[in-house]
């Protein structure tokens, strides 16, 4: 079985600095793991994904997560935050089998001026 | 390009009044199609899957149901709506290497 913790169920930056956003999880079998974003009222939207390629992913509007298999990690990253990045992030993880998502419950993002 | 609709936006039902929310995908032919129910603080829960038609997989036993007459339809229904049936309901398709596409959600509110 698969699970996903998101660690902060807030978490409060100013505009301009670091966003880290915390994501461990657990797989019997090498993962395909995800961020999505979600705005209020509205679906999720992708991030950014890791299918095995290279461990520092790149995705939209300048977020990047760094998978480290040696400590179950996945964390999304932005080096800086602006008033539009404020919504709820969600990890999420797959065993590779053309099947489910496991969830996390979710990290709302405060930006601050 | 695909796309996925989802309708209505919101909704507000009385208790044990029917339930019906309807899902499609454009762009894309025998999707995996599922249906989420996301509650604050609790993340998304997975509510229903299918592989095709007619083949519903139920991950939870609950007051709800699903069925897919059409390829690239996908209907959330129940007979008697409870209270504890709010929240924010996605649809959702699948790629094979599992990456998500979402509708837009429906929030249902049960009085």
């Amino acid at each position: 079985a698969q699970s996903v913790t998101q660690l902060g169920s807030h978490v409060s930056v100013s505009e301009g600095a670091l966003v880290l956003l915390r994501c461990n999880y657990s797989s019997s079998v090498p993962p395909y793991l995800f961020w999505y974003v979600q705005y209020p009222n509205q679906g999720l939207q992708l991030l950014l994904k890791y299918t095995s390629a290279a461990t520092l992913v790149k995705g939209i509007n300048g977020f990047e997560a760094e998978f480290k298999k040696s400590e179950t990690s996945f964390h999304l990253t932005k080096p800086s935050a602006h008033m539009s990045d404020a919504a709820e992030y969600f990890c999420a993880v797959s065993d590779r089998g053309y099947s489910t998502l496991t969830f996390g419950k979710g990290t709302m993002l405060l930006v601050s001026p | 390009s695909q796309t996925i609709h989802q309708w209505p936006a919101t909704l507000v039902q009385p208790v044990g009044s029917p339930l019906s929310l309807e899902c499609t995908v454009e762009g894309t032919s025998n999707p995996n199609l599922y249906w989420y129910r996301q509650a604050a603080g609790r993340g998304l829960q997975l509510l229903f899957y299918s592989v095709g038609i007619g083949q519903i997989s139920s991950e939870v036993p609950q007051n709800l149901s699903a069925s897919r007459p059409q390829d690239r339809q996908f209907i959330l229904s129940s007979k008697k709506l409870l209270l504890s049936d709010s929240g924010f309901y996605l649809c959702a398709w699948m790629t094979a290497n599992t990456e998500a596409f979402f509708g837009q959600g429906t929030r249902l509110t049960v009085v």
